[in-house]
């Protein structure tokens, strides 16, 4: 069974400052990576996907990277804003016709960008 | 492009009733998943549909039902509501096509209170 961590749970950050949020998948049989944003009380705002035959992929300020051998993804975000302050997902979409429209999701990395 | 609606934003109902909601995906997006998120459990996959199919479903009771119809809209039927029913269930438009490249887009989620 696929299950989704995210470490830390929580973190806060002073403005300006370079920050990594971590995911890790216990089965590496993924199709992609997705991660997203998620503001108090809305929905998801999905800020990159990553193919199971990519490394990583670059928006912007964000850079995420995809480790399948060893379970783990990285979301690096550089030159943190407080309009970055946000909960943070990750989830991993499965192989398999039984695994369509699906993603599992990790429980989140809140995190909060002081000014 | 609209993105994801659902509708309503916000319901309130007694345990025993029924409840549906509804979302519209983005125009030319045939699949539609639905997630139940809530604090303890946090993003819950209920089930996927594509052209009127349900083609996926996720580990929850009969009382969840859901459908689809011909111009991709679905709708979410929760019968004989719990407490524990309450949540923000937010449901996702993608493509459909299955392949890596196939994002989810979330909608802003319809925030369910049972009383």
């Amino acid at each position: 069974k696929q299950e989704v961590t995210q470490i830390p749970a929580a973190l806060s950050v002073p403005e300006g400052e370079n920050l990594v949020l971590n995911c890790s998948f216990t089965d590496s049989a993924i199709y992609n990576l997705q991660w997203f944003r998620q503001d108090p009380g809305k929905g998801l705002t999905s800020l990159l996907l990553i193919q199971s035959s990519q490394r990583e992929q670059t928006s912007g300020r964000l850079n995420a990277s995809l480790d399948k051998s060893s379970g783990r993804s990285t979301l690096y975000i550089a030159a943190s804003q407080p309009g970055d302050s946000a909960t943070y997902l990750c989830a991993v979409g499965l192989i398999g016709s039984s695994n369509t429209g699906k993603l599992i999701f990790g429980q989140g990395t809140t995190l909060q960008v002081k000014p | 492009k609209a993105g994801v609606t659902q509708t309503p934003r916000y319901l309130i109902k007694t345990r025993g009733q029924q409840v549906t909601l509804s979302c519209s995906p983005i125009s030319g997006h045939r699949s539609v998943s639905w997630y139940q998120q809530t604090p303890g459990q946090g993003l819950q996959f209920l089930f996927e549909y594509f052209s009127e199919t349900q083609r996926n479903k996720g580990n929850f009771p009969g009382r969840f039902s859901g459908r689809q119809f011909s111009n991709s809209r679905s709708e979410m039927n929760v019968s004989t509501l719990e407490l524990g029913d309450s949540a923000l269930y937010l449901c996702a438009s993608s493509l459909g096509s299955g392949g890596r490249a196939d994002t989810q887009y979330f909608g802003p989620g319809t925030r369910l209170t049972v009383l």
